[in-house]
């Protein structure tokens, strides 16, 4: 059984900031691609960034270049996203997924809130 | 970045009939390995998204087939034949041929 499982998440002050994980199980990890997407409450889903199988490759959306940084440890079977200079508006469920063009597994994602 | 934008946002359904979510882009999503990279997903309330469909018309595995996907370049259709309970919830489009992903705005689908 795939399991995708986040940790990291929390309630910081803007300018803050923070180190997601996303713990992998039940595929073999180093072979994909693993992406990062968010979920402002009450709101639509925004892919953020990917990694590819050997960390080689890594890419953003506009919004959170310069600030987000996406990172891997195969041996750890995990993808890590970390987060500077938190503005309100990155308040948001953050889920890890499994990127195979489409995104097949997702983890239950874990909850930043950026407030003052 | 490519737009995509779902119809309607919100369907209201009678269980046991079809319901039907459009969903277009603002380019052509059909690579040229001739792949349609356009899936759709459902979440469920208090749930993290689910992949129904990939690749416009592929099932992913355990999802029912009364779930189909269907378009061409821009234009894409999530019909499902017959509404169960276990149906509500947001359904979104996302095109993969270009970064960043981008995703439709959402459909919400509850039952009469």
């Amino acid at each position: 059984e795939v399991q995708l499982t986040e940790s990291g998440g929390d309630s910081v002050q803007p300018g803050g900031s923070l180190r997601l994980s996303c713990a992998a199980s039940g595929i073999i990890f180093s072979s994909h691609w693993m992406s990062w997407l968010r979920q402002a409450p009450g709101k639509g889903l925004e892919w953020v960034g990917n990694i590819k199988e050997d960390g080689s490759e890594k890419y953003y959306v506009d919004s959170v270049k310069g600030r987000f940084t996406i990172s891997r440890d195969n041996a750890k079977n995990s993808v890590y996203l970390q987060i500077n200079s938190l503005r309100v508006e990155d308040t948001a469920m953050y889920y890890c997924a499994r990127d195979m063009g489409a995104f097949d597994f997702w983890g239950q994602g874990t909850m930043v809130t950026v407030s003052s | 970045d490519i737009v995509m934008t779902q119809t309607p946002l919100s369907l209201s359904v009678t269980p046991g009939q079809p319901a039907s979510i459009s969903c277009k882009s603002s380019q052509s999503l059909l690579h040229s390995d001739g792949k349609t990279f356009l899936s759709w997903y459902l979440q469920k309330p208090g749930q993290s998204p689910q992949l129904l469909i990939f690749e416009l018309s592929s099932r992913f595995s355990g999802v029912p087939d009364r779930f189909s996907g269907s378009g061409s370049e821009t234009d894409f259709t999530l019909r499902i034949s017959r509404v169960e309970a276990e149906d509500v919830g947001v359904y979104y489009c996302m095109q993969s041929k270009d970064l960043p992903r981008t995703f439709g705005q959402g459909t919400k689908v509850e039952l009469k």
